[in-house]
């Protein structure tokens, strides 16, 4: 079965500093990887994904995430955060062997501070 | 705005009724997914409809069902509902499926949000 840990249910960061969200995956196979964003009363919205290739993935707004594949890592990122960035983050993956669904890391708020 | 719509976007209904509720894909999209997201289970996979046809079934109670119709358009029937089913019900959008769907990206609708008195 694959799984996800958010291990941060919330992460408090000032305007302009940077931030880190983190995420870490059990699969069978190698890990489709995904960051979605949920603003509030709204729907999910995809950042970025990682499939194969180069580790460092970039995404929608600014973010990016880092694959660690010996730390079954997948970071989400940002060097400057702004307010707006404040929200709701899931992470979510898809195993080889689990057909498409996604299983979804409980999701981290980000509080992003004046 | 992802393409991906649902109705209603609130629905409020008493213990022991039936709702539907309805999704349209993204223009070209023939996979459908539904998602439940609720306080104490997070979001968690219902099934997947690919072109008419189930897929894949994941926490789906019994009390539910869903179909898609041949306009690829998506309902998802719940009945004999029960305060526990309060909770926000995503469905989302991919092109395909099999391998080359593990790499899509899966695209969600706004939600319906379930409220069961």
């Amino acid at each position: 079965a694959q799984s996800v840990a958010q291990p941060e249910d919330q992460v408090n960061v000032a305007e302009g500093n940077p931030l880190t969200v983190k995420c870490t995956y059990s699969v069978s196979g190698n890990p489709y990887l995904f960051w979605y964003v949920q603003y509030p009363n709204r729907g999910l919205q995809f950042l970025l994904k990682y499939i194969t290739g180069d580790n460092l993935v970039k995404g929608s707004y600014g973010f990016e995430a880092e694959f660690n594949k010996s730390q079954t890592s997948f970071h989400l990122k940002k060097p400057s955060a702004l307010v707006s960035d404040s929200a709701l983050y899931f992470c979510a993956v898809r195993g080889l062997n689990a057909g498409n669904m996604l299983t979804f890391g409980g999701g981290t708020r980000l509080m992003v501070k004046p | 705005d992802s393409g991906v719509t649902q109705t209603p976007k609130h629905l409020i209904t008493a213990t022991g009724q039936r709702v539907t509720l309805r999704c349209s894909p993204r223009s070209g999209d023939l996979s459908v997914y539904w998602y439940q997201q609720s306080l104490d289970q997070g979001l968690q996979f219902l099934i997947q409809y690919y072109n008419g046809e189930e897929r894949a079934k994941g926490n789906i109670l019994e009390r539910f069902s869903a179909q898609q119709f041949p306009d690829l358009h998506s309902e998802l029937n719940l009945s004999s509902l029960e305060l526990g089913d309060s909770a926000l019900y995503f469905c989302a959008s991919s092109v395909g499926v099999g391998r080359v769907g593990f790499q899509e990206t899966q695209y969600f609708g706004p939600g319906t949000r379930l409220l069961v008195l």
